[in-house]
């Protein structure tokens, strides 16, 4: 089955206390990126990875780190979380977006709450 | 401005009703446009693309007016199982490979008995 899977998907942490999610698609997808959904704001696109090796900033980087050290991960890290950064963080895959189609397959998602 | 806007709804309609959605974005340039869907507190999916021509899914139609800058989503005989947040969604373009893709705040629909 075509997915992309997120863990953990619960999680309750302290503040300053590392901790990375995972993610990872089997689909042989090129892109993928990481976003975080929060009341009234929408999803906002943190980072994302065109390729292995090859990632960016998003529109809300602070606090966040990634790596994409093969095709099928991308895992986000969050070195000294903070209670701003509690929300829900949704992990997606798609083919590299060329021409106009383009369709995003999101993970279940991780709801992080930094104490 | 923002760049996606859609009304957070809710609309709240009966069963059988028609109901519809409107999204304006402000990037004149943006090349192409999407409808998800995303349960309470599950992940979005891809309900439709919209065309230029307009198109159509089953229950769905989905309109694009690049004049006037904004797509809808119109669901006909709403079911109990329509009740989502249905997300407007925008590919800006962009060079380098990269295409900015933003998301609408969602409008929540509740079909009611």
């Amino acid at each position: 089955e075509a997915q992309v899977t997120q863990n953990p998907r619960y999680l309750i942490t302290v503040t300053g206390k590392k901790l990375t999610v995972t993610c990872s698609q089997n689909m042989n997808h090129e892109y993928m990126s990481w976003y975080r959904q929060d009341p009234g704001l929408g999803l906002r696109q943190i980072y994302y990875s065109m390729n292995v090796e090859v990632t960016d900033k998003g529109d809300v980087p602070e606090g966040y780190k990634v790596s994409r050290k093969e095709k099928r991960n991308f895992p986000l890290i969050l070195e000294s979380p903070s209670p701003n950064q509690t929300s829900l963080y949704f992990c997606a895959s798609s083919l590299y977006p060329l021409g106009g189609s383009y369709e995003q397959y999101f993970g279940p998602g991780t709801r992080l709450t930094v104490t | 401005r923002k760049e996606v806007e859609q009304d957070p709804g809710p609309f709240n309609v009966p069963e059988g009703a028609t109901v519809a959605f409107n999204c304006t974005y402000s990037n004149s340039a943006s090349q192409s446009f999407f409808w998800y869907r995303q349960d309470c507190r599950k992940e979005p999916k891809l309900l439709m693309s919209v065309y230029s021509s307009g198109n159509e899914d089953g229950r769905f139609t989905a309109q694009l007016n690049r004049a006037s800058q904004y797509i809808s989503l119109l669901i006909r005989d709403s079911k109990l199982s329509d009740s989502a947040t249905y997300l407007c969604v925008v590919n800006e373009g962009g060079s380098g490979g990269y295409q900015k893709v933003t998301f609408g705040t969602g409008t929540k629909l509740q079909v009611i008995p």
